[in-house]
């Protein structure tokens, strides 16, 4: 199984501010990694696909980088609504795994 | 619109079984396949197996080989998961989402809301 390396698992931040969240893979998966926003009793909703795609309807603050092993997911300026946490997928092979998150909260 | 709904939360007793429907609106779930993810609480996803498109082939987990059986209902648009053999640790929201073209190796979008199992004597 391809094990999905996240961090940090948390992370305190303002309004405003830049974060970068990173995630490894065991092995490389190319550029099948996604990325998701969760908040509390909801389901995760796609940001990113392929490593680098923005999904449609998702602000142009959200960036995702990398290829391989190692991944970055960039959130620009942070906005109150982005305060959630954040898990990286990866679609290259099953079984499909994901990191343990990254729960972004407000300094 | 696409949309995936899924059936009510469910309280079961160790050792039974749930049954927890998915259905599509807005495609032909014929064309896409389905996956089934669960979340226990405080804790990250973990996939449980999918149902391809086309000739419904599936696969499972290792995990939970043996445990798990994913379904279609073609006339209804609806995908169903059963898990049997439920233990305590199996209480979670259990999700189905569909790969957002139809492949294996898609992203998943949409997700359906979740539906809450709890097993508990």
């Amino acid at each position: 199984d391809i094990q999905m390396t996240q961090s940090p698992s948390s992370l305190s931040a303002s309004v405003g501010d830049r974060v970068t969240i990173t995630c490894r893979a065991s092995q490389s998966i190319s550029s099948y990694l996604n990325w998701y926003q969760q908040k509390p009793g909801r389901a995760p909703k796609l940001l990113i696909y392929g490593a680098v795609s923005l999904q449609s309807g998702v602000p142009s603050r959200f960036r995702g980088g990398g290829s391989g092993t190692d991944f970055t997911l960039t959130i620009s300026s942070l906005q109150p609504e982005d305060f959630a946490t954040y898990y990286c997928q990866q679609s290259y092979s099953t079984p499909i795994t994901f990191g343990r998150g990254t729960r972004l909260e407000i300094k | 619109q696409v949309q995936l709904v899924q059936s009510g939360a469910e309280v079961k007793k160790p050792g039974a079984s749930v049954k927890v429907s998915c259905k599509a609106s807005g495609y032909s779930s014929i064309s896409y396949g389905m996956h089934w993810v669960r979340q226990a609480p405080g804790q990250r996803p973990e996939w449980m197996g999918w149902i391809n498109a086309g000739n419904d082939n599936t696969k499972y987990s290792q995990k939970f080989q043996g445990r798990v059986t994913i379904t279609r209902d073609r006339p209804a648009n609806t995908i169903y998961m059963e898990l049997s053999s439920l233990r305590s640790e199996d209480t979670a929201v259990y999700y189905c989402a569909r790969p957002a073209y139809g492949s294996g190796n898609d992203w998943f979008d949409p997700w359906g809301q979740g539906t809450l199992v709890t097993v508990s004597s």
